[in-house]
Parts: C-alpha cells; structure tokens; sequence
C-alpha cells in the first residue's frame, strides 16, 4: 500500500487565494481525519469523516475553511480566502475501525500564504 | 476540555543515555497512542495502550499507561541518533477523538 498520499507538498501562494489541498486515504480505511500543525498550536485536528460521512467539524477555524469527501478515496480542504496565518503543515490521516486505532499520516502539505 | 500535556518540551541528550517523556491528561482516558515524527517528516504511529498498568516494550522503547489511566510514560534506554524526533502522546475520553499532546523534542548528541 502507498500509504495516504496527500498534494501538493508544498503550496505557496498569495493571500486572498484559493487553496486546495488533496488527500487519497488507504484503502479500507474508513475514517479520515484532516489536522493542522504549527509551532504554536502543535497539532490541531480541523475535521473528520467517517464513511465519508463529515462527523465533527468544531475544529475548523472559520468559514473560510472548508472540506468534503466525495467518495472513500478522495477528499479535500479547501481555504478560501487564504489569509498569512493559514501558513502551517496540514496532514491528513486515516485509519479503520474506529477513532480508537492508531492514525496513518501523510507526508504533508506545508502551505505558504505570503 | 480534554487538555493532554507533555514534559519536557525539549530534552538533549549524549547518545548512550537514556531518555523519558512524560504525558499527563486532565481527564481519565480510555485508551493512549505514541507517535515520533522525525524532522521534516509526519507522526508515525508507535504504540497503544488500553489497560490500566500497562507496560509495552518495543525493542528499546518502553511504554507505560498509569494506574488511573490519566498519565503514560514513554522511556528509551541507550538512545541512539536514529532517535532524533518529537514524541507526541495523544489522549482519548471513551467515545471522543484522540487529543494531541504538545510533544517532547528529542535531540542525541553523537
């Protein structure tokens, strides 16, 4: 298995843009979870799905910030617009038969907004 | 809320020492996981523990959930560069999300 594949790796982009950011879980895995990571704040989980289905998304910062997942291999986070402090490393992470098995990260996507 | 907390923030060491990070929840948790994100890298999960007293090891790691599962331990003896990484503990109450802790920065000095 390739493990969770998130794109790009690295996004740099200019404020008031649209971002989106791209992750495939591993397959049968039925949970997803999209977390944030900064100096600051360390990890921050943003939302997370399970069959697909959006189960707690208090995480998320503000309206700007969006996610979907149209099918179990596919989802995506969305910030629009992005503003300079959205800069982080967002990871994406999956994993299968409950929130109470160990998590698969994805390498990351380091967002750059500038 | 849940807040998971982590001692020390960062620990240098000589390789050939040992080393211990502490987790401490203020809630009661159902279950804990360890994960070791080396630099530039993501979290890779290590360990769980369920069981009140529970110790797992893993090679030269040492994991431990205590007694009134509010606080685990992770221990590694003889540390090697290959341990250079943050150790993240993350807490779960039963039926809720795990919750990160704010890691321990792992430095060996060869």
């Amino acid at each position: 298995d390739a493990g969770v594949i998130q794109s790009p790796r690295h996004e740099v982009t200019e404020m008031g843009q649209e971002v989106t950011l791209r992750c495939k879980p591993i397959s049968g895995h039925d949970y997803l979870f999209w977390y944030r990571q900064t100096m600051m704040r360390g990890l921050e989980l943003l939302i997370y799905f399970n069959n697909n289905v959006p189960i707690d998304d208090s995480g998320m910062p503000e309206d700007r910030f969006s996610a979907k997942m149209p099918n179990a291999s596919f989802s995506t986070l969305k910030i629009q617009p992005s503003e300079p402090r959205d800069s982080a490393v967002y990871f994406c992470a999956s994993s299968s038969g409950g929130t109470g098995n160990g998590y698969t990260f994805g390498s990351g996507t380091r967002l750059t907004v500038v | 809320g849940q807040q998971v907390m982590q001692i020390p923030q960062y620990q240098h060491v000589q390789e050939g020492e040992d080393f211990t990070t502490y987790c401490n929840s203020s809630t009661t948790l159902s279950n804990i996981q360890w994960y070791k994100q080396r630099p530039g890298g993501h979290p890779v999960f290590l360990i769980q523990l369920v069981k009140s007293g529970e110790v797992k090891k893993q090679k030269r790691l040492t994991f431990q959930f205590g007694e009134a599962k509010k606080n685990s331990s992770l221990h590694i003896t003889a540390t090697q560069t290959t341990d250079v990484g943050t150790y993240f503990c993350a807490g779960r109450n039963y039926g809720q999300n795990f919750v990160f802790g704010p890691g321990t920065r792992l430095s060996v000095l060869p």
